[in-house]
């Protein structure tokens, strides 16, 4: 199963881009990348997915990498509602088949005005 | 409504008590879960409903009982909890459990056992 390393805080300035890594080195072919994000006490919410190619949404863009070992995820114009953590997740298919979101620790992002 | 909605959002119940979480999803989805995020740890999942068939149990011990009368609700029945259990029980739908549909979370419960 691939894992995901991300780090644990970032701060951004409001009106700035927020740029938020992860690394996922032994992701396998079929594997996506998803990222999610929670603010504090509300449950997950999910911002964009992507398998090979850049992603843009109209929350924020995926860029990952040709050898799809890491990608980031851009926040273009951060806002204070941007607080939150983002989880990166790598899906795989779980022993019966199903649709498995393994969460790691995510990146507790801080907006500063 | 839209989306998925989760009732009660605050729920404190002694260790004797038995209670239900109840989850609800207004999208069509046929995929509904149940996860627990406890203080300080990453969220897990505890269960898996695809068409109202449960294809996945993580090692939930047996004081927690899931019921999927149909694909639109998901309950938790709980009973004789430990303080332990305390935490954020979240409810999420997705289309599909074999695809790689996002999944959708409701607001979560906030459990406190006492």
């Amino acid at each position: 199963d691939a894992k995901t390393t991300q780090p644990p805080s970032m701060d951004c300035a409001e009106g700035r881009a927020a740029n938020l890594p992860c690394n996922h080195s032994t992701i396998s072919g079929n594997e996506y990348v998803y990222w999610y994000r929670q603010i504090h006490s509300q449950g997950p919410q999910y911002i964009i997915h992507g398998l090979k190619n850049n992603e843009t949404n109209e929350m924020a863009s995926l860029i990952i990498t040709e050898d799809r070992k890491s990608s980031t995820l851009i926040l273009p114009h951060a806002t204070l509602r941007d607080t939150a953590v983002y989880y990166c997740i790598v899906r795989f298919r779980g022993v019966q088949g199903a649709q498995k979101l393994v969460f790691g620790q995510g990146t507790r992002l801080t907006i500063n005005p | 409504e839209t989306g998925v909605t989760q009732t009660p959002r605050h729920l404190v119940m002694g260790m004797t008590n038995k209670k239900s979480l109840k989850c609800e999803q207004h999208l069509g989805h046929n995929a509904m879960y149940w996860y627990k995020q406890s203080a300080k740890k990453p969220l897990e999942l505890m269960f898996v409903y695809s068409l109202e068939e449960r294809v996945e149990n993580n090692s939930v011990p047996s004081r927690f009982s899931p019921e999927c009368p149909n694909s639109s609700h998901l309950f938790l029945h709980l009973h004789t909890l430990q303080p332990e259990d305390s935490a954020l029980y979240l409810c999420a739908s997705s289309q599909d459990r074999l695809v790689s549909y996002e999944q959708y979370f409701g607001p979560g419960t906030r459990l406190t056992v006492t």
